[in-house]
């Protein structure tokens, strides 16, 4: 089974809709990521979590909020999706955070 | 701030061909650098790493030598195959509670 998992693998929403991602990992890590791939932008950081009462923004958190359920588990939530939110989510994990970060395999976010 | 510049791709190779991926960085400290491979459809996964200057990191034939002088960390391989195919991340992270600022990525295909 896979370290870090990430549901829906594909989804397909229109505009104005809530729309939530979620990660779940086996690995124990405390410190936890969600990115957002666009083509030729490379990964953008957009929330991360070192436990499970830390918070913090990244690079593009406008637009999206998160919520650190238990250690395993960590959701980024679109409030009101709108079509630029189209691109290629990722969640993932590390030990430390200066540290190799493991990577689920990724949600296709479509708005249209 | 921290920053990775690496090359635009696409970069696109016969097979046992020589690779070079450059990859320069800035950060204010003495980051740990990476390099990350994403296969088609898959998320990111680590290929090889170094922390400290002289470091050389290595995984699958591919080698980066982390250069403090020119501060860079380019990735190298002496015969690509067709399945070393994808798109490859440069990293780095600095000291402190500051998650891994990642390069635009570069694309490769090699062809048969």
């Amino acid at each position: 089974d896979a370290d870090v998992t990430q549901t829906p693998r594909n989804r397909i929403t229109k505009t104005g809709k809530r729309i939530m991602l979620e990660c779940s990992q086996t690995k124990g890590h405390d410190r936890m990521y969600w990115y957002r791939q666009d083509p030729g932008l490379g990964l953008r950081l957009i929330y991360y979590s070192f436990d499970v009462k830390d918070i913090n923004k990244g690079e593009i958190s406008d637009g999206y909020s998160v919520s650190r359920q238990a250690q395993a588990k960590f959701s980024l939530s679109l409030e009101s999706a709108i079509p630029n939110q189209t691109a290629l989510y990722f969640c993932a994990t590390s030990e430390l955070v200066a540290d190799t970060q493991y990577f689920g395999p990724g949600t296709r976010l479509t708005v249209l | 701030g921290d920053s990775v510049t690496q090359m635009e791709g696409p970069v696109t190779l016969s097979e046992e061909a020589f690779l070079t991926i450059n990859c320069t960085y800035t950060a204010t400290g003495y980051p740990s650098l990476f390099w990350y491979v994403q296969y088609p459809g898959e998320g990111l996964q680590l290929l090889l790493k170094a922390t400290k200057a002289d470091d050389k990191g290595s995984n699958k034939g591919f080698e980066a030598t982390y250069r403090k002088e020119t501060t860079s960390f380019h990735l190298e391989k002496g015969s690509v195959q067709v399945s070393d195919s994808a798109v490859y991340f440069c990293a780095l992270s600095d000291a402190g509670n500051t998650p891994l600022v990642f390069g635009k990525g570069t694309r490769l295909s090699v062809i048969a």
